[in-house]
């Protein structure tokens, strides 16, 4: 079956720090890939996507590269902020109407001021 | 952003006893969706629904728990006698789509998140 695999956190930085959070799948075919932010004591947001294999997503100074060779998605942004302290998933999901979400075990980021 | 709500935002219930969790619809989602996150681990994939019946639906999704949408209004999920091992966070999602000429269209995987009902079984 699918599967998604997350560095285990907490990850702790300081403001301005450089962030990545790895993240890679077992699918079969062509998924789509997702990261979803979770806010303390809120939902799950999408963050960013790709739809196909090199495409980039970015949002929020956030970016991360859909990689077929490696079966990777990880999460970089080049300085982060406290305000950027959540939980971070990374997700799957194939494009057929209706597709479930698998979802990755989400890691925390702690940056302090 | 096309929002999804959820009430209660809290249910607090005891073992054995019945809940109805409810996810607030907008007009033109269609594709709806039950995830759980048990606390500090990952979130779960529990049931899809489409036209009033269900897509998809997981391991997790046993005979006790049951979803509708009657008459196009609120989607509910259903506990219908909790154990302790249900207590989670569930998730409404739900997919923006627009039916056009050739069918539907819009983004088929991006998935609107409600806020969550925090469920505690005693």
């Amino acid at each position: 079956g699918n599967s998604v695999t997350q560095m285990e956190g907490p990850v702790t930085l300081s403001e301005e720090a450089f962030l990545t959070i790895n993240c890679t799948y077992t699918a079969t075919g062509y998924p789509s890939l997702f990261w979803y932010v979770q806010y303390p004591g809120e939902g799950l947001q999408l963050l960013l996507k790709a739809t196909k294999a090199d495409d980039k997503g970015s949002n929020k100074g956030f970016e991360a590269t859909y990689r077929k060779e490696t079966t990777s998605f990880h999460l970089e942004k080049g300085s982060v902020q406290v305000s950027d302290s959540a939980v971070y998933f990374c997700a799957l999901s194939y494009n057929n109407a209706g597709n479930m979400l698998t979802f990755g075990g989400g890691t925390r980021l702690m940056v302090k001021p | 952003e096309p929002e999804v709500t959820q009430t209660p935002s809290h249910q607090v219930t005891q073992m054995g006893q019945e809940v109805i969790l409810r996810c607030v619809p907008i007009s033109n989602h269609l594709y709806f969706y039950w995830y759980r996150q048990i606390l500090g681990q990952k979130v779960e994939f529990l049931v899809s629904f489409y036209n009033n019946e269900i897509s998809e639906k997981s391991e997790i999704f046993d005979d006790q728990f049951s979803v509708e949408r009657p008459d196009g209004s609120n989607f509910t999920l259903k506990i219908r006698s909790t154990k302790l091992e249900d207590s989670a966070m569930y998730f409404c999602a739900a997919i923006l789509t627009v039916v056009g000429r050739g069918g539907l269209t819009g983004s088929y995987n991006e998935q609107f998140f409600g806020p969550g009902t925090r469920l505690t079984v005693l």
